[in-house]
């Protein structure tokens, strides 16, 4: 099992819709959690992190957390085609030389359609 | 990118060939990371340094070394380059209290 999974997608959604985006991670014990969003050819860029059970909101952006069901999602409202990227969830565990570490999923390629 | 740069953008260097990898930051931030990404496998941890003088092996380190000589600066170097070593490597810092990871723009390597 990996330790972060993603569906690879891709996922076309019409212009206006939800995009859901899902990850699941094995560790149990992990506390933090972020999405980022990557267009071709561009280095990953942070869209949001949650460290608590429930939902956060950031304008068109809602990220999930269940560590219960160790189920992570994203919920973009009112797709655009500029959303059209690469998405990928990261869970954070620590490093025995100090710092921290990012554990990536694969990704799941979102493509808003006209 | 956070203030975050990589040189050069792109190589192409062939089978034994040695180049480094330049990352710098101007945020005076103590970690710094190097990742490795490929189709299928997503982001892989090469090296990491917590700070100045440290460096730690991450994930992939086979093949690879890194220098922290100061703050600003994290290199990555590649002594005898490998086909298996194409890829598009990424150089991290992390910020603020929980410490969130940025990237910077990217190297893409192409060994023949």
């Amino acid at each position: 099992q990996k330790e972060v999974e993603q569906n690879s997608g891709p996922l076309s959604v019409p212009e206006g819709a939800i995009a859901s985006l899902n990850c699941t991670y094995s560790d149990r014990g992990s506390q933090s959690f972020f999405w980022y969003r990557q267009y071709s050819g561009k280095s990953p860029e942070l869209i949001m992190f949650i460290y608590s059970n429930g939902d956060k909101e950031d304008g068109r952006f809602t990220a999930q957390l269940n560590k219960a069901s160790q189920y992570v999602s994203l919920l973009i409202r009112d797709s655009q085609p500029s959303d059209s990227a690469t998405y990928l969830c990261a869970v954070r565990g620590i490093l025995t030389g100090g710092g921290n570490k990012l554990t990536f999923g694969t990704g799941t390629q979102l493509k808003v359609e006209l | 990118n956070a203030g975050v740069t990589q040189n050069p953008k792109f190589q192409v260097l062939k089978t034994g060939q040695s180049m480094t990898l330049q990352c710098a930051q101007d945020m005076n931030h103590n970690s710094m990371y190097w990742y490795r990404q490929d189709p299928g496998m997503g982001l892989r941890l090469i090296y990491y340094s917590a700070s100045e003088g440290t460096t730690d092996k991450g994930e992939v380190p086979n093949g690879y070394n890194v220098s922290r000589l100061n703050k600003r600066e994290f290199s990555l170097r590649l002594e005898s380059a490998a086909p298996s070593q194409t890829s598009v490597y990424f150089c991290a810092i992390s910020l603020g209290a929980r410490e969130t990871q940025y990237f910077g723009p990217g190297t893409r390597l192409l060994v023949l």
